[in-house]
């Protein structure tokens, strides 16, 4: 069974500051990795998509890297704003096509 | 493209009482259709599986009997809580994904309060 793991829980940075989430899974046969952020009490905005066959997608300022055998993705973000301040979460879809999501971090992008 | 509905935002029930959430493609159709749940802080559960015309597949742990999915077309999806009680109260969120397609595009979510 698919395990997503997300580090760290919850980060804090200054404004203008490049940084980098942590996403882990444990079986490395998925399909795609997806990015996801989620402003409080509201649901899922898509960020980026990697596919299995592919390293990395780039939107704007953000960067999203996909290693399958060491079953690892890091979401980049360059620049930081107060307005990225949100829940980022990666999910990865296995043979079934299901989303298995991490538990997420809470990042804080302090003005 | 890729807008997916759901009604009501919010909703306030009293226990024992069932309460419907409708899902929405709004711009394609779905041919299959998710359900999570979110309690405050952490991440989203999958409940349930449901493709057009088709009983739903229930992850383990989930009470298929409480929980009445319904799919009857390609743009609509329909969850039921039943007998609501206060720990059902949780943030109820749908995806949908066209035929073929890897992509799910989420609901805004729905969240339920059971008093």
């Amino acid at each position: 069974k698919q395990e997503v793991t997300q580090i760290p829980a919850a980060l804090s940075v200054p404004e203008g500051e490049n940084l980098v989430l942590n996403c882990s899974f444990t079986d490395s046969a998925i399909y795609n990795l997806q990015w996801f952020r989620q402003d409080p009490g509201k649901g899922l905005t898509s960020l980026l998509l990697i596919q299995s066959s592919q390293r990395e997608q780039t939107s704007g300022r953000l960067n999203a890297s996909l290693d399958k055998s060491s079953g690892r993705s890091t979401l980049y973000i360059a620049a930081s704003q107060p307005g990225d301040s949100a829940t980022y979460l990666c999910a990865c879809s296995g043979s079934a096509r299901q989303l298995t999501f991490g538990s997420g971090t809470q990042l804080t992008v302090l003005p | 493209g890729a807008v997916v509905s759901q009604h009501p935002s919010r909703v306030i029930c009293k226990s024992g009482t069932s309460v419907k959430i409708e899902c929405r493609s709004l711009d394609f159709q779905a041919t299959t259709m998710f359900w999570y749940r979110q309690f405050p802080k952490q991440s989203l559960m999958l409940m349930a599986t449901s493709n057009e015309g088709s009983k739903a597949t229930y992850e383990q742990g989930v009470e298929k009997d409480k929980f009445l999915i319904n799919h009857a077309s390609l743009t609509l999806s329909t969850l039921t809580v039943t007998s609501a009680h206060p720990e059902d109260s949780s943030f109820y969120i749908c995806s949908a994904r066209v035929l073929k397609g890897y992509e799910q595009y989420f609901g805004p979510g729905t969240r339920l309060t059971v008093t």
